[in-house]
Parts: structure tokens; C-alpha cells; sequence
């Protein structure tokens, strides 16, 4: 699976948009964007996950470059409970041995 | 309802001690997976099973053993527990290996080797 480079951490005011970066240019043609999150203590978060279009969903919109070499995470209006590590994972998803392989992530602080 | 439950939450044992860590999921899913994160908050795949068989096994001891005895459940059962086993441990489930719509996780449990 490709690598993936994020900021390590961000801060955001509470009702703004968070937008989070993720860079990942040896990503190839096969291989997904996925979010995840992680709030204190809890097991991650399934959030969004996307190829090459732009997706959206009730949690957050996930944008792509043209090129697939970065993406962002938008959460459009951020509350106290997005305060959380967010993940950017890039991997292929075919049959046989798949896993989600785990960076350091961005820890996201919404500021009140 | 809880979609992957883990018990028990919390685990404080002895060095050299044997524990199980019990995993079960309610969403109909075919594939599970046990997840460590060290203090670190590094969060590192150790086992996959795909309808009771396993398929992944990230060069985890042999003191760790993963038991399916259906696709519902995936316990760990860890031998001889050492300091460096101290973590939480996360089991998950996704829909089919491909798990193309995202991994379900359970809340974790928290072991404290003594």
C-alpha cells in the first residue's frame, strides 16, 4: 500500500470547516483513499473513503486532486466531538490478504 | 446495540500469566481482525480471518494465538504474558476481505502486564 504523509497536528474553531491534507503520490491506479478517525480511547472510525471521484456522506466530504497524488478531509461545520487523530490510509482493495495499515494520522483540536 | 463488543475492557495480569481477550460482532460480517496499539498510539494489524480461517498473521509471537470457532467471534488468547504485551488491543470486522466498505472496531481492551 502506498504511503501517506500527514501534518501532525491542526487546530480548527469550533462551526468552521476542518479541512485535513493528505499527500500520497506513489499512490496507483487501483489503490483507495480512506478516513478514519479515532476519538480518545475509543476504537477508530470508519469515515469516508473514495478512488478518484469526490465523495460526500453525512460525516464529511472527502476531495481528491486530479492527479491522486493528495486528498482532503472536509468536516464541514467542526464540533467539540471532531476533537480526534484522523488517519488517511491508502490501499488497494482486491481479493486476497487485505489490511489497513495505520500512519501516525493528524490529531485534530476544535477550539471552542 | 453494539456492533463489535470486546471483553473484557480492562485486563491488569502478572507476567507470565495466560489471558483470552474475547471478540464478537453482530453485523453479519465475514472478516475480523485483531489491531495492538502500543503507548505509542501506533496502531499495527496482528491477525485476519476470513470465514474461520486466517489469512493474516502480521509476524506476531507464537505466543499469540487467534481462535475463530465461528465468523461471529475471533478471541485472542495470549501465553506467558510479557511486560511489552502491554496495549490495547482492537478487534474489528469489515464485509468480505476486501472490506471496500470500511472496517467496523470494537472499543478495546486495555491489558496491563505487572
Amino acid at each position: 500500500d502506498a504511503k501517506t504523509t500527514q501534518p501532525t497536528s491542526m487546530d480548527c474553531a469550533e462551526g468552521r470547516a476542518a479541512n485535513l491534507p493528505c499527500n500520497h503520490s506513489t499512490i496507483s491506479g487501483n489503490e483507495y483513499v480512506y478516513w478514519y478517525r479515532q476519538i480518545h480511547s475509543q476504537g477508530p472510525q470508519y469515515i469516508i473513503h473514495g478512488l478518484k471521484n469526490n465523495e460526500t456522506n453525512e460525516m464529511a466530504s472527502l476531495i481528491i486532486t486530479e492527479d491522486r497524488k493528495s486528498s482532503t478531509l472536509i468536516l464541514p461545520h467542526a464540533t467539540l466531538r471532531d476533537t480526534a487523530v484522523y488517519y488517511c490510509i491508502v490501499r488497494v482493495v482486491n481479493f486476497g490478504n487485505e489490511k489497513l495499515t495505520f500512519g501516525t494520522g493528524t490529531r485534530l483540536t476544535i477550539i471552542p | 446495540d453494539t456492533a463489535v463488543s470486546q471483553t473484557p475492557k480492562y485486563l491488569v495480569t502478572q507476567m507470565g500469566n495466560d489471558k483470552s481477550i474475547k471478540c464478537e460482532q453482530n453485523l453479519g460480517h465475514d472478516t475480523m481482525y485483531w489491531y495492538k496499539q502500543d503507548s505509542k498510539k501506533f496502531l499495527k494489524i496482528m491477525f485476519s480471518y476470513n470465514n474461520k480461517e486466517l489469512i493474516i498473521n502480521e509476524t506476531v509471537p507464537n505466543r499469540f494465538s487467534p481462535k475463530s470457532p465461528d465468523k461471529a467471534h475471533l478471541n485472542l488468547h495470549i501465553n506467558s504474558l510479557e511486560l511489552g504485551d502491554s496495549a490495547v488491543y482492537f478487534c474489528a470486522s469489515s464485509q468480505g476481505a476486501r472490506g471496500a466498505r470500511g472496517y467496523t472496531f470494537g472499543s478495546g481492551t486495555r491489558l496491563t502486564v505487572v
